[in-house]
């Protein structure tokens, strides 16, 4: 029980368009979730946090014009990164918090790795 | 949020015990310490959690001293699958609360 998926799993874009990723809990509802980005040999940098059907919470630092969050339902989440530029290419990690919440309740997903040229 | 510090990186050889120690000076009483371990391209994965003395689980064992200022991870035994980088995180257990993942210690476990 208790996974997450993301899609795609890896996407390349040229500099100015948008990419969509999607976070899904696919076997229980997560009220929140999270997105976080990593970029290489780096730890993971949360971006925002995402409360189904309410505006996400965006950390110091992360254009929330910039990295759109949907929280429509409790299973899916999506992030979409406007207008990228080679800067904004990173691995891409949702989690999603089951129910009683903290750490022990988060779970990861794959990741996305966004590359863009 | 309590800071973590961890060691940057670690060697280790198959067959070994492998211990990674976490500092978390200003840990807050109702935080809990839990570890995760994250393979390249992946998302991290939970391995255990604590709150004082020792726990232990089917891949590893968490040691708490009484004022909770540090923790030690050990891993058993290792192989070189447990080549990755572990996190050490403290935060409570509510909901909706984030997690700030520190620096982590990247495990290199060799043949």
């Amino acid at each position: 029980g208790a996974v997450v998926s993301q899609h795609p799993s890896w996407v390349i874009c040229k500099s100015g368009t948008s990419v969509k990723i999607e976070c899904r809990s696919l076997d229980f509802q997560a009220t929140t979730m999270f997105w976080y980005r990593q970029f290489p040999k780096q730890s993971l940098m949360l971006m925002a946090t995402s409360n189904e059907g309410s505006k996400a919470t965006y950390e110091q630092g992360v254009e929330k014009d910039k990295f759109l969050i949907n929280h429509a339902s409790l299973t899916l989440s999506t992030l979409t990164v406007t207008s990228a530029h080679p800067e904004d290419s990173s691995f891409y990690i949702c989690s999603a918090e089951g129910s009683g919440g903290g750490p022990r309740e988060q779970y990861f997903g794959p990741g996305t790795r966004l590359t863009v040229t | 949020l309590a800071k973590t510090t961890q060691p940057i990186s670690m060697d280790s050889y198959e067959g070994q015990e492998v211990n990674i120690t976490c500092s978390h000076n200003n840990i807050a009483t109702n935080d809990y310490i839990t570890w995760y371990q994250q393979f390249p391209s992946q998302g991290p994965r939970f391995i255990i959690q604590g709150y004082k003395t020792k726990v232990t689980n089917e891949v590893a064992s968490l040691f708490i001293p009484a004022d909770r200022k540090s923790s030690t991870l050990s891993l058993p035994r290792v192989s070189l699958s447990d080549t990755a980088v572990y996190y050490c995180l403290v935060a409570a257990n509510n909901a909706g609360n984030m997690l700030t993942f520190g620096g982590g210690t990247r495990l290199m476990v060799k043949p």
